[in-house]
Order: structure tokens, then C-alpha cells, then sequence
């Protein structure tokens, strides 16, 4: 069955400070996509990433990278040089590739940035 | 407007009473999923639209719960009989395909209250 668990319930950094979000799947299919969503005050999702399971090449966008790794089957995001912008909740999330098939969210990890 | 879009933002009714709840996709995006997001709890999966059809309804929590979509665009979410653990904050979102490749994007969501 998939599962998806953020270990990480609360987070506090001060800005500036670099921080990883952790993420962990579980998937029995080897054909899977790993996304990353993040939840402002405002309550919006907002998309930042999807990543197949053919592809292990770490993505860097600006500030934020990602670490996907097969063999630990984790995803895990790190925010450099953080801001109290990034002050959210971020959703790790799995979806199997099926054409019919859900995604899975994990529980969330709240992120305070503290100026 | 280019986003997902939901109405209403913010509902409270009383114990026992249905309620109706909105999503316009962006449009021409073919599928269309609801989640739902309770206080302390991560997103939960309730329904996935490809076109009009639902092949996926086993994520809805009970039978008082159930949606339709028409005209392969909105769609609504009914609650019949609400009850207090009904509320949470409803989630819509659509993408351009069925497949997990297409990427998910998110409307503001609709805020349930039960009294």
C-alpha cells in the first residue's frame, strides 16, 4: 500500500538559516511521482514540485532543492538561506502511475521562520 | 479567472442539514479530485473525475457524501445530514489529464463548520 510519512510535525528556524523537510514513501510499484505542495497562512496549495521515479537527479529552483533517493525511498526538501515567507505547511505526496490513481498526502510539516 | 476556483469560501450550518459545495476547474483540465482537510489531519483523498465519471469513489467517508460533475467542468460535493465531523476544509483541484504526470493544482478550498 502507498504511504507517505513526515516524520517532522513542527519545524522553527530563524530566517536565514537553511532547513530540510523529510520524506518518506512507501510504494510497491516502480513506477511512481513524488510531489511537494506548500499550504501558506492563506490556506492555498501551491505546487512546487513532481518528480518520476525514473529520474533520481536532485532539482534545485532557486532556494529550494530536493534529495530523492530510491535507496531510502525518501524525498526530502531543503529551503536555503530561509525566509519568513516560507513560513507554511508543506505536503510531501505520492501518486502511483496509473492512469486512475489518487495521490497520497503525507501529514504535513508546519514551518515556522522566525525573523 | 486561470485558477481553480470554489464556492463558497466559508459555510457553517447547523447539525442535520445538506450542503452543496462548488468547484470550477481551470478550464479544459478533464479531471478534477476533492480532498478534504480536517483540523490536525493531513489531505484526505474523497473523489476523482475523469470527464463526468467517477471511477475512484472509495475515498468518500460515508454514503451521505457523494458528487457529480456535469458538462466535463463543475462540479459539486453534497453533504447530506452533516454532522460535526464533517467539518473540515474542502479541497478541489483539477489537472490537465487523468494520468499522474498531469499535476494537480489546487482552489482555495472551502471551509466547513458543523454546529
Amino acid at each position: 500500500a502507498q504511504k507517505v510519512t513526515q516524520a517532522q510535525t513542527e519545524i522553527s528556524v530563524v530566517e536565514k538559516e537553511d532547513v530540510t523537510l523529510d520524506c518518506v514513501y512507501e510504494t510497491r510499484d516502480t513506477t511512481y511521482y513524488l510531489f511537494w505542495y506548500k499550504q501558506p497562512p492563506s490556506g492555498e496549495l501551491v505546487f512546487l514540485i513532481r518528480r518520476n521515479s525514473f529520474d533520481e537527479q536532485n532539482e534545485i529552483s532557486g532556494r529550494y532543492s530536493w534529495n530523492f533517493q530510491k535507496s531510502t525511498s525518501s524525498f526530502n526538501f531543503t529551503i536555503t538561506a530561509s525566509q519568513v515567507v516560507d513560513s507554511a505547511v508543506y505536503f510531501c505526496a505520492l501518486s502511483e502511475g496509473r492512469w486512475d490513481d489518487k495521490i497520497i498526502f503525507g501529514k504535513g510539516t508546519r514551518l515556522h521562520i522566525l525573523p | 479567472g486561470a485558477g481553480v476556483s470554489q464556492s463558497p469560501s466559508n459555510k457553517v450550518t447547523e447539525k442535520g442539514k445538506d450542503v452543496e459545495l462548488r468547484c470550477d476547474p481551470i478550464s479544459g483540465h478533464t479531471a478534477l479530485y476533492w480532498y478534504r482537510q480536517s483540523l490536525g489531519q493531513g489531505l484526505e483523498f474523497l473523489i476523482y473525475f475523469q470527464g463526468n465519471s467517477a471511477p475512484d469513489k472509495s475515498g468518500l467517508p460515508s454514503d451521505r457524501f457523494s458528487a457529480e460533475r456535469t458538462g466535463g467542468s463543475v462540479s459539486t460535493l453534497t453533504i447530506q445530514r452533516t454532522q460535526q465531523e464533517d467539518s473540515a476544509v474542502y479541497l478541489c483541484a483539477s489537472s490537465l489529464g487523468a494520468t499522474s504526470t498531469d499535476t494537480q493544482y489546487f482552489g482555495p478550498g472551502t471551509r466547513l463548520t458543523v454546529l
